[in-house]
């Protein structure tokens, strides 16, 4: 149980274009995901926060406008990097709160989205 | 501003030995406490969870929680080559927006064979 998917695996793109990424919990429903951005040898930096029906609420320093969220369903979560640029290049993962849990907080990531931007 | 640090590594360990990672945390009203494992180029997996001050134990893992010292470890027992990965600690807190976690910045462990 608490598998989370992502889709694509890995992109690459010219700059300029969009990319959407999907986080779809696959066996939990996931009121709140998680969207994070990793750059190698770094550690994980959490970009925003996706709540179900809402808007999402996002870190300082990560502009909206350029990450969009959508978080329409209970298993769905959307990032879109809007007007992408090569030092968007990075790895997203996303993760979900599965509240049915155990403790109710336990977070599962997905597998992680490689964008290259050209 | 709520802290999780992680000495960075690389923990060195033969094979067969315990490995014993560290985390301490800033914010005393933390509740969830959380080892992850990331291989290089993959995402992090979750491997332990905690809740109570005490020992948790899942096969070769131990966790180990102790709220008053704002600390929290993870052992492993019989360490295998296949371990070799950097592991994350993450808290958790009823005050933060969604109940999001903070993530210390990871401990690199070597297992030698």
């Amino acid at each position: 149980g608490a598998v989370v998917s992502q889709h694509p695996s890995w992109v690459i793109c010219k700059s300029g274009t969009s990319v959407k990424i999907e986080c779809r919990s696959l066996d939990f429903q996931a009121t709140t995901m998680f969207w994070y951005r990793q750059f190698p040898k770094q550690s994980l930096m959490l970009m925003a926060t996706s709540n179900e029906g809402s808007k999402a609420t996002y870190e300082q320093g990560v502009e909206k406008d350029k990450f969009l969220i959508n978080h329409a369903s209970l298993t769905l979560s959307t990032l879109t990097v809007t007007s992408a640029h090569p030092e968007d290049s990075s790895f997203y993962i996303c993760s979900a709160r599965d509240i049915m849990g155990a403790g109710g907080s336990e977070q599962y990531f997905g597998p992680g989205t490689r964008l290259t931007v050209t | 501003q709520k802290e999780v640090e992680q000495n960075s590594g690389p923990l060195s360990v033969p094979e067969g030995a315990i490995a014993s990672l560290n985390c301490t945390y800033s914010d005393r009203g933390s509740q969830s406490f959380f080892w992850y494992r990331q291989y290089s180029g993959k995402s992090p997996e979750l491997i332990m969870f905690i809740y109570s001050n005490g020992d948790k134990e899942d096969g070769r893992f131990t966790a180990q929680l102790n709220k008053a010292s704002q600390y929290v470890s993870l052992l492993i027992r019989d360490s295998q080559p296949s371990d070799s990965a950097t592991y994350l600690c993450a808290v958790g807190s009823p005050n933060n927006a969604g109940n999001m976690l903070t993530f210390g910045g990871g401990t690199r462990l070597m297992v030698k064979p």
